[in-house]
């Protein structure tokens, strides 16, 4: 069974730092891998997407990087603002159907 | 885009109660569904895959006398808490599979509170 582990699982930074975010999945054959962030007590917005074929996919200050071989994607977010405090929630799966969620790493962003 | 929709957003009701929790897919049609559910500062787990005219498939410890789930048409797919109680208290989220984009998408989320 697919497992996902998110790196660190609570981290503060100033506004206008870069942040890495790590997650670690342990079956290297999946189908793809979805970055989503979640504000307390709502929903999931999909930030980014990745196919099993890709190795990145940006998103304005958003960058995701997939390793399958390694079982791993990092999340960097440039240029960090207040605005992006929430939790991002990483998200794997091997069919193109469900999904094993991450821990989730719940960051704040200081002004 | 696409967008899935959830109803209703919230609810809270009395122990033993039956709650139903609707999720639309509005503009594509949804052979499969999928409902998560994620207890307080936990991720989201699969409860059960729900494929349009077939019974759902659950996941090991999730009961399906409990959880009813219907994916009656391509858009539609409702799960119902029976005699829920206060464990069952959760944010319950679907996802819809656009087979057509190959893509899927995450509804809103219902927050259940029994008391």
């Amino acid at each position: 069974k697919q497992e996902v582990t998110q790196i660190p699982a609570a981290l503060s930074v100033p506004e206008g730092e870069n942040l890495v975010l790590n997650c670690s999945f342990t079956d290297s054959a999946i189908y793809n891998l979805q970055w989503f962030r979640q504000d307390p007590g709502k929903g999931l917005t999909s930030l980014l997407l990745i196919q099993s074929s890709q190795r990145e996919q940006t998103s304005g200050r958003l960058n995701a990087s997939l390793d399958k071989s390694s079982g791993r994607s990092t999340l960097y977010i440039a240029a960090s603002q207040p605005g992006d405090s929430a939790t991002y929630l990483c998200a794997v799966s091997n069919t193109g159907n469900q999904f094993y969620f991450g821990t989730g790493t719940s960051l704040t962003v200081i002004p | 885009g696409a967008v899935v929709s959830q109803h209703p957003s919230r609810v809270i009701c009395k122990s033993g109660t039956s709650v139903k929790i609707e999720c639309r897919s509005l503009d594509f049609q949804a052979t499969t569904m999928f409902w998560y559910r994620q207890f307080p500062k936990q991720s989201l787990m699969l409860m059960a895959t729900s494929n349009e005219g077939s019974k759902a498939t659950y996941e090991q410890g999730v009961e399906k006398d409990k959880f009813l789930i219907n994916h009656a048409s391509l858009t539609l797919s409702t799960l119902t808490v029976a005699s829920a109680h206060p464990e069952d208290s959760s944010f319950y989220i679907c996802s819809a599979r656009d087979g057509g984009a190959d893509t899927q998408y995450f509804g809103p989320g219902t927050r259940l509170t029994v008391l």
